[in-house]
């Protein structure tokens, strides 16, 4: 069974500042999916960003970019120019390749504070 | 509204009561979702619907019942529950890695 392991309970950032979450995995699968969620307190989870195992090239969306070391099955969020919004509990997810009705594996999560 | 409506948003039970909670989304998608949220635990899965038929039960026990009657909608029926059940419900829908999640049903039961 895959398993995703968040070793950050708590991080915190000063606004404007870079921070960089934690995330590893354990698979035996080669095709699969990785996803960074935000979750506010008001509990909707949002992805934040997505990686295709396939590509080498690391996912970036506007201030959020990862970086995937597939070999060492690590997937880090980098978060640039911290705001205030960004504060939420973030979780790492886990999906197989397979084409549908794929089940979700989380992380523990990493509670983000930012500071102004 | 992020497409998936989950409803009631809080319900306060007893051990001894039977409710219901409700999951739809109109997205197209074709898989459905019950996850629990506790606290300082990661999302557990529930239960896996795919085109209305289940594909997964996590060992969940039998105070919960889920239910699909088509793509659309989702239900999980509660009875008997346990103080230790209080948490919050997520339901998430998704089409191939595309996944939405409602807003949750946050369960207490006293």
């Amino acid at each position: 069974a895959q398993t995703v392991t968040q070793s950050q309970p708590e991080m915190s950032v000063q606004e404007a500042e870079t921070v960089t979450l934690s995330c590893t995995y354990d698979t035996s699968e080669s095709d699969y999916y990785l996803f960074w969620y935000k979750q506010p307190p008001s509990r909707q989870m949002i992805l934040v960003i997505r990686q295709e195992a396939y590509k080498q090239q690391n996912a970036t969306e506007n201030r959020f970019s990862v970086n995937f070391q597939k070999a060492a099955k690590s997937f880090s969020l980098k978060i640039s120019d911290s705001q205030l919004g960004d504060a939420a509990m973030y979780f790492c997810a886990y999906r197989s390749g397979e084409t549908s009705g794929s089940r979700l594996t989380f992380g523990e999560g990493t509670q983000l504070t930012v500071n102004p | 509204e992020t497409g998936v409506t989950q409803t009631p948003r809080h319900l306060v039970m007893g051990m001894t009561n039977k409710k219901s909670l409700k999951c739809e989304q109109h997205l197209g998608h074709n898989a459905m979702y019950w996850y629990k949220q506790s606290a300082k635990k990661p999302l557990e899965l529930m239960f896996v619907y795919n085109f209305k038929e289940q594909t997964e039960n996590n060992s969940v026990p039998s105070r919960f019942s889920p239910e699909c009657p088509n793509s659309s909608h989702l239900f999980l029926h509660l009875h008997t529950l346990q103080p230790e059940d209080s948490a919050l419900y997520l339901c998430a829908s998704s089409r191939l890695d595309r996944y939405t999640f409602g807003s949750g049903t946050r369960l207490t039961v006293v």
